[in-house]
């Protein structure tokens, strides 16, 4: 089965660093996400994106997150100025964007801002 | 608003025992999905069902099925005679049908233990 792929899977940054996470959709997918999951917590959704804009994003998506496709393979996300409370896995999904069809998820990146 | 609810935060059984693990859910939309994903001590989230809002029969794959009841808005996923490889957080899951780039919205999850 075709795979979701983040890179790196684990990142260490000082708190007020930049990072970048990196993913590669699924090669035919239309639809990008990017979710988080703070340790022990539920999987929050931050951001969607499709054809190269955001078409949706919740309230923990705020000025300090942007996300851009600058290739139209690989899918980021970054972080302007890490907080500690950004610590979190943070998963990137895709989906072709038939209605309901499932997220494909990859295996996250496991940030921590020390 | 949207919204799942997992009231079960943890659950621990015997191997060979039935478990069913509960999710209630919230939407103002007529059309809908409804998804169970498994997050295993590795981490990564693997899919496990899909079910839109029009169709209400039961399913069962293997040792897993699947309660969907519009009447009450709850999706329940039991697994019978579970083992120790099921031990993994369950998230139950919530998206609109009319927009096909909506988010899904997960609930909080269920912890499963299963112990031999």
């Amino acid at each position: 089965e075709p795979e979701v792929t983040q890179t790196p899977s684990h990142q260490v940054t000082q708190m007020g660093q930049e990072v970048i996470l990196r993913c590669v959709p699924i090669s035919n997918h239309l639809y990008f996400y990017w979710y988080r999951q703070i340790l022990g917590q539920k999987v929050e959704f931050l951001v969607s994106f499709y054809n190269n804009e955001i078409s949706e994003k919740s309230e923990i998506f705020d000025d300090q997150f942007s996300v851009e496709r600058p290739d139209g393979s690989n899918f980021t996300l970054k972080i302007r100025s890490t907080k500690l409370e950004d610590s979190a896995m943070y998963f990137c999904a895709s989906r072709r964007g038939v209605d309901g069809e499932k997220l494909f998820f990859g295996s996250g990146t496991q940030l921590s801002v020390l | 608003a949207q919204k799942v609810t997992q009231a079960q935060t943890e659950i621990s059984v015997v191997e060979k025992e039935d478990v069913t693990l509960d999710c209630v859910y919230e939407t103002r939309d007529t059309t809908y999905y409804l998804f169970w994903y498994k997050q295993p001590p590795s981490g990564e989230l693997v899919f496990l069902i899909r079910r839109n809002s029009f169709d209400e029969q039961n399913e069962i794959s293997g040792r897993y099925s699947w309660n969907f009841q519009k009447s009450t808005s709850s999706f329940n996923f039991t697994i019978t005679a579970s083992q120790v490889v099921d031990s993994a957080v369950y998230f139950c899951a919530l998206s609109s049908f009319n927009q096909a780039g909506t988010a899904l919205i997960f609930g909080k999850g269920t912890t499963l233990s299963v112990s031999s």
